[in-house]
Parts: C-alpha cells; sequence; structure tokens
C-alpha cells in the first residue's frame, strides 16, 4: 500500500526555523516527483514547493522562495521541507504529496502535519 | 504565476442531482487540470488528471473536460459522500497553483 507520513509540525515562534520529514513507505521515491502543499485554517490549498525525481528541478512557491528549501533522500525513501523566517502566515496544515512526470497530478498524500507560528 | 479561478465557489444540491463546476486558467495550459476532492478534515483526494482522465478507483459518476484555459467537473448523480469541497489544479507551468475552491453542500 502507497502510504505518505509527514512529521515535524510544531509550535515555533515568528522567526524560527522547522524541518517537517515525509516517509514513504509501500514504494520506492525515487522515481516520483514531489510536494509540498499546505493550507491555512480555513482556507483553500496552496502548493508550495516541489522537486522533480533526480533532484535537479526545484521550485518554491514565491511566498516562501528564500525561506523554504525542499529536498529528499532517495535511500531513505523520505523527503523534507526546511523551513526558516517563519511567519504568522506560514501556520498551516502541510501535506506532502507525489506526482509522477506522465501526468503532473498530485496521486498520492500524506495526512498532513500542523505547523502553528505564534509568539 | 498562472492564476486559477472557479466557480461557483458554493453550491447547494440534493441528492441525486447532476452537478458542473467551472475552472478557468489566466491563461492556456493545455490539459494540465487535475481535480481534487476534499472531505473536512481530510487530506485532499486527486479524483481527475489531464483534463479528463479518471483517477483508478475514482466511481465514474465523476467526470471531467476541456482543455486550454476552460474545464469542467461534473458529477451526475451526486451521493452523499460527494458532499465535500473540490478544488482545481494546474501543472502547466513551474509554479502550480490550485483554484480557490467549490464546496458543495446539501440542500
Amino acid at each position: 500500500e502507497v502510504q505518505l507520513v509527514e512529521s515535524g509540525g510544531d509550535l515555533v515562534q515568528p522567526g524560527g526555523s522547522l524541518r517537517l520529514s515525509c516517509a514513504a513507505s509501500g514504494f520506492s521515491l525515487n522515481t516520483y516527483w514531489t510536494h509540498w502543499v499546505r493550507q491555512a485554517p480555513g482556507k483553500g490549498l496552496e502548493w508550495v514547493a516541489r522537486m522533480n525525481s533526480e533532484g535537479a528541478s526545484i521550485s518554491h512557491a514565491d511566498a516562501v522562495k528564500g525561506r523554504f528549501t525542499i529536498s529528499r533522500d532517495n535511500a531513505k525513501n523520505t523527503f523534507f521541507l526546511q523551513m526558516g523566517s517563519l511567519r504568522a502566515d506560514d501556520t498551516a496544515v502541510y501535506y506532502c504529496a507525489i506526482s509522477r512526470f506522465s501526468t503532473s497530478s498530485l496521486d498520492s498524500w500524506g495526512q498532513g502535519t500542523l505547523v502553528s507560528v505564534s509568539p | 504565476d498562472i492564476q486559477m479561478t472557479q466557480s461557483p465557489s458554493s453550491l447547494s444540491a440534493s441528492l441525486g442531482d447532476r452537478v458542473t463546476i467551472t475552472c478557468r486558467a489566466s491563461e492556456d495550459i493545455s490539459t494540465y487540470l487535475h481535480w481534487y476532492q476534499q472531505r473536512p478534515g481530510k487530506a485532499p483526494k486527486l479524483l481527475i488528471f489531464a483534463a479528463s482522465n479518471l483517477q483508478s478507483g475514482v466511481p465514474s459518476r465523476f467526470s471531467g473536460s476541456g482543455s486550454g484555459t476552460d474545464f469542467t467537473l461534473t458529477i451526475s448523480s451526486l451521493q452523499p459522500e460527494d458532499f465535500a469541497t473540490y478544488y482545481c489544479q494546474q501543472s502547466y507551468s513551474a509554479l502550480y497553483t490550485f483554484g480557490p475552491g467549490t464546496k458543495l453542500e446539501i440542500k
């Protein structure tokens, strides 16, 4: 069974840092593109970042560019979101997701992890 | 960035109704358009990929169409489990974007 499990969400002060992890099981991550998507309380979905299967092509949404970095460790079947200079408007549930190059849709999603940024 | 809009933003319908949700892109995205369903407190679920392709395991009452800038998601006969929020998403540009969502409620 394909499964993605996020971890690392926490309460953090403004200006702080956090690293989210997404562990994949039931399949090999190394042929998939990896993504992070967030959802602020009561709001819609916001795509955050993606990385291709080789790790050579990376994109980040303008709202997080320069503050967040997506990365992956195919050997550990895990990918990450390093978050820095956190602000109150980064408060959200963060979902990890995967896509295939052939379709580019977000085929499978984790259950989400909550990041709260507050003094 | 490519902007996505959806209409309506909310919709009330009855069991058995046929409903259509529209998504529009700010520029031509070919068929790089996908639809997701999100129930309260749950992760989104892929329904339709590449504008018109039904994801494995998704009931056939869901269908998608469109290309270029205008797309539709149709549910042919509403079931209780279909009352949820629906999002479109483009993957044409390197910076993916979602529509604002359409909340489907029971009338």
